[in-house]
């Protein structure tokens, strides 16, 4: 069945540091795939997405491309802020085998300092 | 404008007692779909419904039911509340069916239930 496999965290950044976090994923059709975020008490905000292979989805300055050679989709930016201090989620979602079904990772969660 | 709106925010109940909870879509949006999300975990789909039909069902016990109203509102149900089933539970909302595939989804800020 489709799954997410997400790096497993914490992970703590000074602030300007460079950002990776790794997702791979696994599934029989044509997903897209997501990075969520969610801050402390509050439900999980789009981050950015890619529809098929080789897109690149971008916002806020973090990106993550969609490589499907590599099963992969890792999160990355060149300088986080504090602001950036979050739990991040991975996920797929394909409407045409399973609905609107999405399939999270285990969530990073991030601590920036200053 | 609103986005997906849940309510209760916050909910303690004892085991064995049931629980409602609510949730009201984006507009124009007609599926919801249930994820229960367990401390230090990624979320779990429990049900999605659309145009009022159960469109796909999570590995979760008969004692979790939904069911989504004519105005396109979801109501999510647990009965014989376990200890286990403390977590927040998400609604989430999207344009699928809707000729768009493969559509986000949008959350609610979740509903943070405690069992005792």
């Amino acid at each position: 069945g489709d799954s997410v496999t997400q790096m497993e965290g914490p992970v703590t950044l000074s602030e300007e540091a460079f950002l990776t976090i790794n997702c791979t994923y696994t599934a029989t059709g044509y997903p897209s795939l997501f990075w969520y975020v969610q801050y402390p008490g509050e439900g999980l905000q789009l981050l950015l997405k890619a529809t098929k292979a080789d897109d690149k989805g971008s916002n806020k300055g973090f990106e993550a491309t969609y490589r499907k050679e590599t099963t992969s989709f890792h999160l990355e930016k060149g300088s986080v802020q504090v602001s950036d201090s979050a739990v991040y989620f991975c996920a797929l979602s394909d409407s045409w085998s399973t609905g609107n079904q999405f399939y999270f990772g285990t969530g990073t969660s991030l601590t920036v300092i200053p | 404008d609103a986005g997906v709106t849940q309510s209760p925010t916050h909910l303690i109940k004892t085991r064995g007692q049931q629980v409602t909870l609510r949730c009201s879509p984006i507009s124009g949006h007609k599926s919801v779909s249930w994820y229960q999300q367990v401390l230090g975990q990624g979320p779990q789909f429990i049900f999605q419904y659309y145009e009022k039909e159960e469109r796909g069902r999570g590995n979760f016990p008969d004692r979790f039911s939904a069911r989504q109203f004519p105005n396109y509102s979801s109501e999510l149900n647990v009965n014989a509340l376990l200890l286990g089933d403390s977590a927040l539970y998400l609604c989430a909302s999207s344009e699928y069916g809707q000729g768009r595939a493969n559509t986000e989804a949008f959350f609610g800020q979740g509903t943070r239930l405690t069992v005792v």
